[in-house]
Protein backbone atom coordinates (compact mmCIF):
# COMPACT_ATOMS: atom_id res chain seq x y z
CA UNK A 1 0.00 0.00 0.00
CA UNK A 2 1.76 3.39 -1.58
CA UNK A 3 1.25 5.94 1.08
CA UNK A 4 3.19 8.50 -0.60
CA UNK A 5 2.48 8.45 -4.48
CA UNK A 6 4.44 10.33 -7.23
CA UNK A 7 2.57 9.72 -10.82
CA UNK A 8 5.10 11.20 -12.61
CA UNK A 9 8.03 9.00 -13.49
CA UNK A 10 9.54 11.92 -15.23
CA UNK A 11 9.42 15.71 -16.19
CA UNK A 12 11.45 17.73 -18.64
CA UNK A 13 11.99 21.33 -18.12
CA UNK A 14 13.68 23.96 -20.14
CA UNK A 15 17.03 25.86 -18.35
CA UNK A 16 15.89 29.27 -16.50
CA UNK A 17 11.87 27.77 -16.29
CA UNK A 18 9.89 26.95 -13.45
CA UNK A 19 10.10 22.85 -12.32
CA UNK A 20 7.16 21.62 -10.69
CA UNK A 21 7.29 18.51 -9.19
CA UNK A 22 3.77 16.75 -7.14
CA UNK A 23 3.01 14.07 -4.52
CA UNK A 24 0.28 13.00 -2.94
CA UNK A 25 -0.66 11.07 -0.12
CA UNK A 26 -3.25 8.87 1.76
CA UNK A 27 -2.83 9.13 5.48
CA UNK A 28 -4.14 11.88 6.77
CA UNK A 29 -1.90 11.89 10.05
CA UNK A 30 1.21 12.83 8.44
CA UNK A 31 2.36 15.76 9.61
CA UNK A 32 5.90 16.39 7.82
CA UNK A 33 7.12 15.98 5.11
CA UNK A 34 10.66 16.10 3.39
CA UNK A 35 11.77 16.43 -0.63
CA UNK A 36 14.96 14.64 -1.38
CA UNK A 37 17.41 15.06 -4.73
CA UNK A 38 19.33 12.26 -5.74
CA UNK A 39 21.68 12.18 -8.10
CA UNK A 40 22.70 8.73 -10.22
CA UNK A 41 25.19 6.77 -7.76
CA UNK A 42 25.04 8.75 -4.78
CA UNK A 43 22.67 8.47 -1.32
CA UNK A 44 19.45 10.83 -0.96
CA UNK A 45 20.11 14.29 0.29
CA UNK A 46 17.65 16.37 2.38
CA UNK A 47 16.48 18.89 0.43
CA UNK A 48 13.38 21.23 1.75
CA UNK A 49 10.83 20.25 4.41
CA UNK A 50 7.34 21.73 5.26
CA UNK A 51 5.09 20.85 8.54
CA UNK A 52 1.62 20.40 8.91
CA UNK A 53 1.52 23.75 10.15
CA UNK A 54 2.45 25.56 7.19
CA UNK A 55 1.22 25.88 3.59
CA UNK A 56 4.48 27.51 2.37
CA UNK A 57 8.35 26.90 2.75
CA UNK A 58 10.29 28.85 0.76
CA UNK A 59 14.59 27.98 0.71
CA UNK A 60 16.15 30.08 -2.18
CA UNK A 61 14.96 28.59 -5.68
CA UNK A 62 13.03 25.79 -3.93
CA UNK A 63 9.30 26.18 -2.58
CA UNK A 64 7.53 23.52 -0.99
CA UNK A 65 3.62 24.17 -1.28
CA UNK A 66 1.35 21.44 1.03
CA UNK A 67 -2.53 21.05 0.06
CA UNK A 68 -3.59 19.54 3.48
CA UNK A 69 -7.29 18.83 2.38
CA UNK A 70 -6.39 17.74 -1.33
CA UNK A 71 -3.06 15.77 0.65
CA UNK A 72 -1.01 17.16 -1.96
CA UNK A 73 2.23 18.67 -1.83
CA UNK A 74 4.77 20.41 -4.87
CA UNK A 75 8.27 21.69 -4.68
CA UNK A 76 8.86 24.32 -7.40
CA UNK A 77 12.31 24.96 -8.91
CA UNK A 78 12.94 28.61 -10.10
CA UNK A 79 14.80 28.90 -12.09
CA UNK A 80 15.63 25.74 -13.16
CA UNK A 81 19.09 24.71 -13.78
CA UNK A 82 21.23 21.82 -15.65
CA UNK A 83 22.56 20.99 -12.08
CA UNK A 84 18.73 20.25 -10.92
CA UNK A 85 18.66 17.37 -13.05
CA UNK A 86 18.32 14.38 -10.52
CA UNK A 87 15.75 12.14 -8.97
CA UNK A 88 13.40 13.95 -6.46
CA UNK A 89 12.05 12.11 -3.76
CA UNK A 90 8.88 12.84 -1.28
CA UNK A 91 8.62 11.60 2.22
CA UNK A 92 5.94 11.20 4.92
CA UNK A 93 6.09 10.82 8.57
CA UNK A 94 3.58 11.22 11.70
CA UNK A 95 4.48 12.16 15.11
CA UNK A 96 2.73 8.78 16.42
CA UNK A 97 5.12 6.52 14.15
CA UNK A 98 8.23 8.28 15.36
CA UNK A 99 10.72 7.51 13.16
CA UNK A 100 9.28 5.68 10.06
CA UNK A 101 9.41 7.95 7.00
CA UNK A 102 7.35 6.83 4.09
CA UNK A 103 8.65 7.69 0.32
CA UNK A 104 7.16 8.09 -2.79
CA UNK A 105 8.58 6.78 -6.06
CA UNK A 106 10.56 9.46 -7.23
CA UNK A 107 10.42 11.95 -10.20
CA UNK A 108 13.33 12.13 -12.72
CA UNK A 109 13.99 15.56 -13.74
CA UNK A 110 15.75 16.94 -16.28
CA UNK A 111 16.61 20.43 -17.36
CA UNK A 112 17.62 20.60 -20.67
CA UNK A 113 20.19 23.59 -21.14
CA UNK B 1 24.05 16.64 9.80
CA UNK B 2 25.44 13.73 10.51
CA UNK B 3 27.68 12.22 7.73
CA UNK B 4 27.62 8.57 6.74
CA UNK B 5 29.66 6.22 5.15
CA UNK B 6 29.34 2.66 3.48
CA UNK B 7 31.27 -0.22 2.28
CA UNK B 8 31.14 -1.49 -0.87
CA UNK B 9 29.83 1.22 -2.56
CA UNK B 10 29.06 -1.41 -5.19
CA UNK B 11 29.39 -5.16 -5.64
CA UNK B 12 28.65 -7.59 -8.14
CA UNK B 13 28.26 -10.87 -6.92
CA UNK B 14 26.91 -14.46 -7.52
CA UNK B 15 23.63 -15.77 -6.79
CA UNK B 16 23.50 -17.94 -3.44
CA UNK B 17 26.44 -16.16 -2.07
CA UNK B 18 26.37 -13.36 0.43
CA UNK B 19 27.49 -9.89 0.69
CA UNK B 20 28.08 -7.66 4.29
CA UNK B 21 27.15 -4.14 4.07
CA UNK B 22 29.12 -1.67 6.73
CA UNK B 23 27.82 1.44 7.77
CA UNK B 24 29.58 4.03 9.67
CA UNK B 25 28.16 7.16 11.20
CA UNK B 26 30.40 10.44 12.30
CA UNK B 27 28.15 10.72 15.40
CA UNK B 28 26.68 8.59 17.56
CA UNK B 29 22.73 7.93 17.25
CA UNK B 30 20.33 5.69 18.57
CA UNK B 31 18.41 4.53 15.40
CA UNK B 32 20.01 3.47 12.12
CA UNK B 33 17.99 2.26 9.48
CA UNK B 34 18.59 0.15 6.32
CA UNK B 35 16.44 0.98 3.14
CA UNK B 36 16.49 -1.09 -0.68
CA UNK B 37 15.69 0.94 -3.45
CA UNK B 38 14.97 -1.39 -6.40
CA UNK B 39 14.76 -0.10 -9.79
CA UNK B 40 12.03 1.98 -11.13
CA UNK B 41 10.81 1.84 -6.98
CA UNK B 42 10.73 3.92 -3.68
CA UNK B 43 12.83 3.63 -1.23
CA UNK B 44 11.51 0.93 0.79
CA UNK B 45 12.57 0.29 4.35
CA UNK B 46 13.98 -2.99 5.43
CA UNK B 47 14.38 -2.77 8.99
CA UNK B 48 15.83 -0.33 11.98
CA UNK B 49 18.87 -1.30 13.68
CA UNK B 50 18.70 -0.46 17.72
CA UNK B 51 22.05 -0.46 19.33
CA UNK B 52 21.86 -3.15 22.16
CA UNK B 53 18.87 -5.15 20.47
CA UNK B 54 17.77 -6.93 17.89
CA UNK B 55 16.64 -5.39 14.76
CA UNK B 56 13.02 -4.57 14.02
CA UNK B 57 11.85 -5.73 10.33
CA UNK B 58 9.16 -4.41 8.22
CA UNK B 59 6.92 -6.43 6.67
CA UNK B 60 8.61 -8.80 3.90
CA UNK B 61 11.93 -8.63 5.32
CA UNK B 62 12.90 -11.33 7.36
CA UNK B 63 16.43 -11.40 9.61
CA UNK B 64 17.19 -15.09 7.79
CA UNK B 65 17.51 -12.83 4.86
CA UNK B 66 19.05 -9.36 5.92
CA UNK B 67 20.54 -10.21 9.11
CA UNK B 68 22.04 -6.69 11.21
CA UNK B 69 24.26 -6.37 13.35
CA UNK B 70 24.43 -2.70 15.80
CA UNK B 71 27.25 -3.16 17.50
CA UNK B 72 27.94 0.53 19.03
CA UNK B 73 26.48 3.49 18.21
CA UNK B 74 28.21 4.69 15.10
CA UNK B 75 28.18 1.65 13.01
CA UNK B 76 25.73 -1.04 11.71
CA UNK B 77 25.81 -4.05 8.87
CA UNK B 78 23.16 -5.51 6.40
CA UNK B 79 24.31 -8.86 4.80
CA UNK B 80 22.12 -9.52 2.04
CA UNK B 81 21.80 -13.43 2.44
CA UNK B 82 22.13 -16.51 -0.39
CA UNK B 83 21.29 -13.87 -2.84
CA UNK B 84 19.35 -13.93 -5.96
CA UNK B 85 18.62 -11.57 -9.10
CA UNK B 86 15.55 -10.26 -7.50
CA UNK B 87 18.27 -8.66 -4.77
CA UNK B 88 20.09 -6.32 -7.35
CA UNK B 89 19.38 -3.03 -5.80
CA UNK B 90 20.63 -0.23 -3.80
CA UNK B 91 20.78 -0.54 0.02
CA UNK B 92 21.26 2.65 1.84
CA UNK B 93 21.63 3.05 5.34
CA UNK B 94 20.59 6.18 7.04
CA UNK B 95 19.89 7.96 10.14
CA UNK B 96 17.59 10.35 12.02
CA UNK B 97 18.40 13.66 13.37
CA UNK B 98 16.31 16.37 14.91
CA UNK B 99 17.82 19.45 13.86
CA UNK B 100 14.70 21.75 13.82
CA UNK B 101 12.33 20.11 16.28
CA UNK B 102 11.40 17.74 13.57
CA UNK B 103 13.02 14.53 12.55
CA UNK B 104 15.15 14.95 9.85
CA UNK B 105 16.38 11.92 8.11
CA UNK B 106 20.10 11.68 6.48
CA UNK B 107 21.24 8.72 4.26
CA UNK B 108 24.75 7.47 3.31
CA UNK B 109 25.66 7.31 -0.04
CA UNK B 110 24.45 3.74 -1.33
CA UNK B 111 25.60 0.54 -2.06
CA UNK B 112 24.60 -0.46 -5.83
CA UNK B 113 24.42 -4.75 -5.96
CA UNK B 114 23.89 -6.69 -8.36
CA UNK B 115 23.41 -10.29 -8.46
CA UNK B 116 24.39 -12.86 -11.32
Amino acid sequence: DQQVKQNSPSLSVQEGRISILNCDYTNSMFDYFLWYKKYPAEGPTFLISISSIKDKNEDGRFTVFLNKSAKHLSLHIVPSQPGDSAVYFCAASARHTGNQFYFGTGTSLTVIP
Amino acid sequence: SAVISQKPSRDICQRGTSLTIQCQVDSQVTMMFWYRQQPGQSLTLIATANQGSEATYESGFVIDKFPISRPNLTFSTLTVSNMSPEDSSIYLCSVVWRPSGYNEQFFGPGTRLTVL
